[in-house]
């Protein structure tokens, strides 16, 4: 099975600052590790994705997320945070070589993000 | 260019009642996804759907039923309605299946009186 935790429910950050949303995952085999943003009533927007290759991914809106397979961790990072970016963050996860009823992103709880001015 | 559309954005149903969702996803997407987010919670996943054919399937009972048309658009049934589905059900659509990501739409706010 897979899963996704999120340790944080609330990160408050000061504008400036650098932000870190939390993410750690478990799958039998190798990650696809995803992270998204939602707004209030609104869908998920795709920030970005680790798939192979290099641990460092970049993403949209000046996002990164850095892969660790030893801590099995997927985090979201900003060097300088915005009031714009206070959301709601996913970290989604599959394990790439599952197969039918298993072919599914399995998401994290949640990280309500806050920047506060 | 269009983004993935859902219809309605809100209904209300009594439970017993049935509910049909409609998703048109990006043009050229073949493969479309259903979730159910229930507030405070991340999505669950439900269905997906590529070139018509079912590639997945939630834990989710025998009440919950999806296809996709030829035009790759999709329709979530969801029979006998409880209390408890209740929720903004989200369609995503993406080139194909796995690692293309998903592009989701706004979701349908169903609630369940």
């Amino acid at each position: 099975a897979q899963s996704v935790a999120q340790p944080e429910d609330q990160v408050n950050v000061a504008e400036g600052n650098p932000l870190t949303v939390k993410c750690t995952y478990s799958v039998s085999g190798n990650p696809y590790l995803f992270w998204y943003v939602q707004y209030p009533n609104r869908g998920l927007q795709f920030l970005l994705k680790y798939i192979t290759g290099d641990n460092l991914v970049k993403g949209s809106y000046g996002f990164e997320a850095e892969f660790n397979k030893s801590q099995t961790s997927f985090h979201l990072k900003k060097p300088s945070a915005l009031v714009s970016d206070s959301a709601l963050y996913f970290c989604a996860v599959r394990d790439a070589f599952s197969s039918g009823s298993a072919r599914q992103l399995t998401f994290g709880s949640g990280t309500q993000l806050t920047v506060l001015p | 260019d269009a983004g993935v559309t859902q219809s309605p954005t809100h209904l209300i149903k009594t439970r017993g009642q049935h509910v049909t969702l409609r998703c048109s996803p990006i043009s050229g997407h073949k493969s479309v996804s259903w979730y159910q987010q229930v507030l405070g919670q991340g999505p669950q996943f439900i269905f997906q759907y590529y070139e018509k054919e079912e590639r997945g399937r939630g834990n989710f009972p025998d009440r919950f039923s999806a296809r996709q048309f030829p035009n790759y658009s999709s329709e979530l049934n969801v029979n006998a309605l409880l209390l408890g589905d209740s929720a903004l059900y989200l369609c995503a659509s993406s080139l194909g299946g796995f690692p293309h990501e998903q592009y989701f739409g706004p979701g349908t706010r169903l609630t369940v009186t």
